[in-house]
């Protein structure tokens, strides 16, 4: 089946640091989310990706849907406590019917203040 | 933004018994919704997607009559965990689509069979 493979699966940094973190397909994905999870909570969607080569910010969050459409990357700039969590991609292989997410096993920030 | 909500948000009970789950699109009409389970320190793994009106699908290997899912309305799904054991013990989240390619998530419920 399809496999989506992510890393780091854990950091440790610095707070003020820059953050980098990626996924990889198996497959060609149409749809790239990007989540975060806090501890006892329910993903929260950051950033969502439709096109090969997109590259969507969201305040200190960048994204982008690489050009072969079989991976994505997450960028977080100046790291501060609260970016603490795990972050999850997630990705679908064909668009607009509602196609199954397949999600990637997670990547665990912590962040030293 | 998209709010769903769970209820309840954790539950204990005992070994043979049966749990309701709910989950609601609050400022939404969700076509599909889903329902996910997630082990401690581990990814979202798909239990079943349910259509408003519509037999849920489940993934390989989840029991649809150990997992009933109903999804009545377009606000609305319920999973209910039939003759609990402590192995189904677990954070069961929900997820719910307007059919766009986005899934908002809800804060999930926390599981624990005696």
């Amino acid at each position: 089946g399809q496999q989506l493979n992510q890393s780091p699966q854990s950091m440790f940094i610095q707070e003020g640091e820059d953050v980098s973190m990626n996924c990889t397909s198996s497959s060609i994905f149409n749809t790239w989310l990007w989540y975060k999870q806090d501890p006892g909570e329910g993903p929260v969607l950051l950033i969502a990706l439709y096109k090969a080569g997109e590259l969507t910010s969201n305040g200190r969050l960048t994204a982008q849907f690489g050009i072969t459409r079989k991976d994505s990357f997450l960028n977080i700039s100046a790291s501060i406590p609260s970016d603490v969590g795990i972050y999850f991609c997630a990705g679908r292989n064909y668009g607009g019917s509602q196609g199954n997410l397949i999600f990637g096993k997670g990547t665990k920030l912590s962040v030293k203040p | 933004g998209a709010v769903v909500s769970q209820h309840p948000s954790w539950v204990i009970c005992k070994s043979g018994t049966s749990v309701k789950i709910e989950c609601r699109s609050l400022d939404f009409q969700a076509t599909t919704m889903f329902w996910y389970r997630q082990f401690p320190k581990q990814s979202l793994m798909l239990m079943a997607t349910s259509n408003e009106g519509s037999k849920a699908t489940y993934e390989q290997g989840v029991e649809k009559d150990k997992f009933l899912i109903n999804h009545a309305s377009l606000t609305l799904s319920t999973l209910t965990v039939t003759s609990a054991h402590p192995e189904d013990s677990s954070f069961y989240i929900c997820s719910a689509s307007n059919s766009g390619d986005e899934q908002f998530f809800g804060p999930g419920t926390r599981l624990t069979v005696l």
